[in-house]
């Protein structure tokens, strides 16, 4: 079945430095979603992309979709505290959703 | 403006015991989700189903059932539960199969 992989899974980070969590899927998905938890809450909708090549950006946040449609990037610039929590990527392709494990994100300020 | 709610917050069960998470969205959504995540862990699909008396299998259904007699409501069952059941659980739901979801907040399930 389809898998998606996310590295690395955890990541310290100082305040202000940058930070960015990769996601490789093992087919070629239709679109990919972004979602972020905070610690104790749910996961919350950032993103979707969805053409190839596709680059999005929200504030500090830069979101990348692969050439080949099978890997995708988020990027932080100017980590700050209230980026900590885990960022988790989720592929679509043949009618099914996939989780990548997730990068907790932690920042020391 | 509730979006997704799921009831209870927390629950403590004894091995063996029954329970219903309950999860209803007023959204009109026909897709309806549930995960399970493990602490420190991603996210595993339980069920979904695509509308109303439509159910499917997803990752980790056993020791789970669900129904879907409406389009609101989306319960989960856990008949007899076991340690290996305690989790947080959320449930989620979206108006396509390919649109983003819209999660509630959750229930902390521990079983003793």
């Amino acid at each position: 079945g389809q898998q998606v992989m996310q590295i690395p899974q955890y990541q310290h980070v100082q305040e202000g430095e940058d930070f960015t969590t990769y996601c490789n899927s093992s087919t070629t998905l239709s679109n990919i979603q972004w979602y972020k938890q905070r610690p104790g809450g749910h996961p919350v909708f950032l993103i979707q992309l969805v053409k190839s090549g596709e680059v999005k950006k929200q504030k500090r946040l830069t979101f990348q979709f692969g050439e080949a449609k099978k890997n995708s990037s988020l990027h932080i610039t100017a980590t700050q505290t209230t980026d900590v929590g885990t960022y988790f990527c989720a592929g679509y392709a043949g009618n099914m959703l996939t989780f990548g494990g997730g990068t907790r994100l932690m920042v020391k300020p | 403006n509730a979006g997704v709610t799921q009831t209870p917050k927390f629950r403590i069960l004894k091995i063996g015991q029954s329970m219903t998470l309950q999860c209803t969205q007023d959204m009109n959504h026909n897709y309806m989700y549930w995960y399970r995540q493990d602490p420190g862990m991603g996210l595993k699909l339980i069920y979904y189903s695509v509308g109303a008396g439509i159910t499917d299998k997803g990752e980790v259904p056993n020791g789970y059932n669900v129904s879907r007699s409406t389009t609101e409501d989306f319960p989960l069952r856990l008949e007899l539960a076991a340690p290996s059941q305690t989790s947080v659980y959320f449930c989620a739901s979206a108006t396509f199969a390919d649109s983003p979801l819209h999660f509630g907040n959750g229930t902390r399930l521990t079983v003793t």
